[in-house]
């Protein structure tokens, strides 16, 4: 069973400053979605990375993909209120019993403070 | 054009019932995939659908159940529920190809009282 880590558990800051959240696992995935989701609803997708080394920019979030494609991270520029809520990291393993499925890590709590 | 919709957005059931929730894929979507989301916890894939077929299914027992219909929409069936069934139950479609991204829906609260 492929388990992806993501780190920290919560995580608590002042408006203005950066944050870094991390995603690893022991296994190549095949492809990695990055989610936020606000408490009662569905996860919104923030991005895809496909190709180990892979930059990606959304405003103030910048993604990155590991070159070996075990590990990504998700970097917040000057946060603001209006960033609080979960993030999560998302998976697709290739082959196996893994197939199409999608598989999640535990989720960031992110609350920023004014 | 419409995201992935679902019903009811909540759901109270007395424990032994069955529940039926309905999810409706982004149009053009084939693919239809349905998670469990338990207070404090991750988002625990149940199953897979893909034209018609279940491709793929998570570490839940038979009782969970699902199909999907000639026009890809979708349905999860919850028999013999348990309190411990609570939950957000997510759907998300994307298309065939399995690197593409997956859009959720905005969920349904079950409750087993």
């Amino acid at each position: 069973t492929q388990l992806l880590e993501q780190s920290p558990q919560f995580l608590s800051i002042q408006e203005g400053e950066n944050l870094t959240v991390y995603c690893n696992s022991s296994s190549v995935f095949s492809s990695l979605q990055w989610y936020r989701q606000e408490p009662g609803e569905g996860p919104v997708l923030l991005v895809t990375v496909v190709t180990g080394g892979e930059v990606k920019k959304l405003k103030r979030l910048t993604f990155q993909f590991g070159d070996a494609r075990k590990d990504s991270s998700l970097h917040i520029t000057a946060a603001q209120t209006g960033d609080t809520g979960l993030y999560l990291c998302a998976g697709l393993y290739a082959g196996g019993t893994s197939y199409g499925k999608l598989t999640f890590g535990q989720g960031t709590i992110l609350t920023v403070h004014p | 054009e419409a995201g992935v919709t679902q019903s009811p957005t909540h759901l109270i059931k007395t424990r032994g019932q069955q529940a039926t929730l309905r999810c409706s894929p982004i149009s053009g979507h084939t693919s239809v995939y349905w998670y469990q989301q338990a207070l404090g916890l991750g988002l625990q894939f149940l199953l897979w659908y893909d034209e018609g077929e279940e491709r793929n299914r998570g570490n839940f027992p038979p009782r969970f159940s699902g199909r999907q219909f000639p026009n890809y929409s979708s349905e999860l069936n919850v028999n013999a529920l348990e309190l411990e069934d609570s939950a957000l139950y997510l759907c998300a479609s994307s298309l065939w190809d399995t690197n593409t991204e997956a859009f959720f829906g905005q969920g349904t609260r079950l409750t087993v009282v």
